[in-house]
C-alpha cells in the first residue's frame, strides 16, 4: 500500500500565476482533504471532496478550487497566486468517520 | 472554531515516559479527542483518539479526565524518533455525513533528549 501521494513534492511559480497540486488517497479511501501549513503554524483546512463534490470548506477565497476524479484522486487549483500563498500544501485520504492519512505535502514558493 | 490549548513546548529524557496535556474546555459531549503529530518535513501522523474513557495504542496511551475538559497522552518510553510536534483537536465524526476537516491549533513542540 503506498499511502497518500502527492505531486509535485516542490514548486516555486510567481505571484497571479495558477497552479495545480495533485493527490492520490490511500487504497480504499473516498474522502480527501487538503490543508494549507505555512511555516511555524498548524495545518490549515482548506476543503474536502466526497464523492467527487466539495462537502466542506474551511475560510479560504474562491481562488482556491479543487476536483476530485472518480478513483478518488484529487486535484487543488489555486488561481492569481499571491506572496502568502507560499505554503506545505497537504492532502489528507480517509473512509467516512475514520482517522485522516496524510501525504508528505507539496512546498509551493511563490516569488 | 474547535480550540484547544497545549504548552508550546516541552522537554523529555530519552526512555522516559512523555505526558502531553491538553485543554479542551469547550467540548461537547459527541465530540471525540483526537492527537496527530507532525515530524519535521512530513505530514501529520494520526497517533490515537477517544470519547471518553482511556485508550492504548501501539504508539500511545490517551487518558481523559472525567469531565472531558483536559486530557494527557503518554508516550511511555520516548525515543528520540518522537522528537516532533504535538496536535490536540476535537470533532464529532459522525456529524455531517462523515469525516471532516480538522482544527489544527499550533502544537507541543516534544523534543527528546538524548
Amino acid at each position: 500500500d503506498a499511502g497518500v501521494t502527492q505531486s509535485p513534492t516542490h514548486l516555486i511559480k510567481t505571484r497571479g500565476q495558477q497552479v495545480t497540486l495533485r493527490c492520490s488517497p490511500k487504497s480504499g479511501h473516498d474522502t480527501v482533504s487538503w490543508y494549507q501549513q505555512a511555516l511555524g503554524q498548524g495545518p490549515q483546512f482548506i476543503f474536502q471532496y466526497y464523492e467527487e463534490e466539495e462537502r466542506q470548506r474551511g475560510n479560504f477565497p474562491d481562488r482556491f478550487s479543487g476536483h476530485q476524479f472518480p478513483n478518488y484522486s484529487s486535484e487543488l487549483n489555486v488561481n492569481a497566486l499571491l506572496l502568502g500563498d507560499s505554503a506545505l500544501y497537504l492532502c489528507a485520504s480517509s473512509l467516512a468517520s475514520g482517522e485522516q492519512f496524510f501525504g508528505p505535502g507539496t512546498r509551493l514558493t511563490v516569488l | 472554531d474547535a480550540k484547544t490549548t497545549q504548552p508550546t513546548s516541552m522537554d523529555c529524557a530519552e526512555g522516559r515516559a512523555a505526558n502531553l496535556p491538553c485543554n479542551h474546555s469547550t467540548i461537547s459531549g459527541n465530540e471525540y479527542v483526537y492527537w496527530y503529530r507532525q515530524i519535521h518535513s512530513q505530514g501529520p501522523q494520526y497517533i490515537i483518539h477517544g470519547l471518553k474513557n482511556n485508550e492504548t495504542n501501539e504508539m500511545a496511551s490517551l487518558i481523559i479526565t472525567e469531565d472531558r475538559k483536559s486530557s494527557t497522552l503518554i508516550l511511555p518510553h520516548a525515543t528520540l524518533r518522537d522528537t516532533a510536534v504535538y496536535y490536540c483537536m476535537f470533532k464529532d465524526p459522525y456529524s455531517g455525513g462523515g469525516a471532516d476537516g480538522l482544527t489544527f491549533g499550533k502544537g507541543t513542540h516534544l523534543i527528546i533528549q538524548p
